[in-house]
């Protein structure tokens, strides 16, 4: 596609279920990234992935949080035994290359609503 | 470490007014600043960015120049217009950073009413 397409776009999920949020980043694009974005907040970075590795996962809240990226292009971040605080926008971006000088595109991100 | 710190909103202006809104930074090294922007109903957008000391970033209208002796990265344009209405984030990527993970402001909403 022509840019990086997440979903869904809104799940809504009780407390203590666990949820799984699909990225699929522009092809050919090396770097993808997680954020989340509490209401009202800048986007917060969560991890990296540089093709299949996942090279940096310092900003996952807790172990209940995990990403994977098996084949170095769709992404999945999966959330278990969810909580309220769970609740937040989550942004996938990819780049073209691994250095930073390359822009980061975003999805329209998925709206997570834990009850 | 690194953090981002935007003017709270909203900002709210009539058309053709001058706007600035203010983005500071603290950062180790030499970071690169951003400028991103989110419409009603979509995603984050780049609108522009500088990468080091005294750069200008423009780009449809906007500026913003990166000053280090101020470590400041200020969005100004001279005359909004209501299609400019929406979120603005400021964002740093730390220059010793080998991934290219951003760090944000907390945004700042704009409004402009014709």
């Amino acid at each position: 596609g022509a840019g990086v397409s997440q979903s869904p776009r809104y799940k809504v999920a009780k407390r203590g279920q666990d949820v799984a949020l699909r990225c699929d980043p522009i092809s050919g694009h090396v770097s993808l990234f997680w954020y989340q974005q509490a209401l009202g907040q800048g986007p917060e970075f969560l991890t990296y992935f540089q093709n299949e590795a996942q090279l940096d996962k310092s900003g996952l809240p807790s172990d209940r949080f995990f990403a994977e990226r098996p084949e170095g292009s769709v992404s999945t971040l999966k959330i278990q035994r969810t909580q309220q605080e769970d609740s937040a926008v989550y942004l996938c971006a990819s780049s073209a290359q691994s250095t930073g000088n390359q822009p980061q595109h975003f999805g329209d991100g998925t709206r997570l609503s834990i009850l | 470490g690194d953090s981002v710190t935007q003017m709270e909103g909203p900002v709210t202006l009539s058309e053709e007014a001058f706007l600035t809104i203010n983005c500071t930074y603290t950062a180790t090294g030499y970071p690169s600043l951003f400028w991103y922007v989110q419409y009603p109903g979509e995603g984050l957008q780049l609108l522009l960015k500088a990468t080091k000391a005294d750069d200008k970033g423009s780009n449809k209208g906007f500026e913003a120049t990166y000053r280090k002796e101020t470590t400041s990265f200020h969005l100004e344009k001279g005359s909004v217009q209501v299609s400019d209405s929406a979120v603005y984030f400021c964002a740093l990527m730390a220059g010793s950073s080998n991934t290219g993970k951003l760090i944000f402001g907390q945004g700042t909403t704009l409004q402009v009413k014709p």
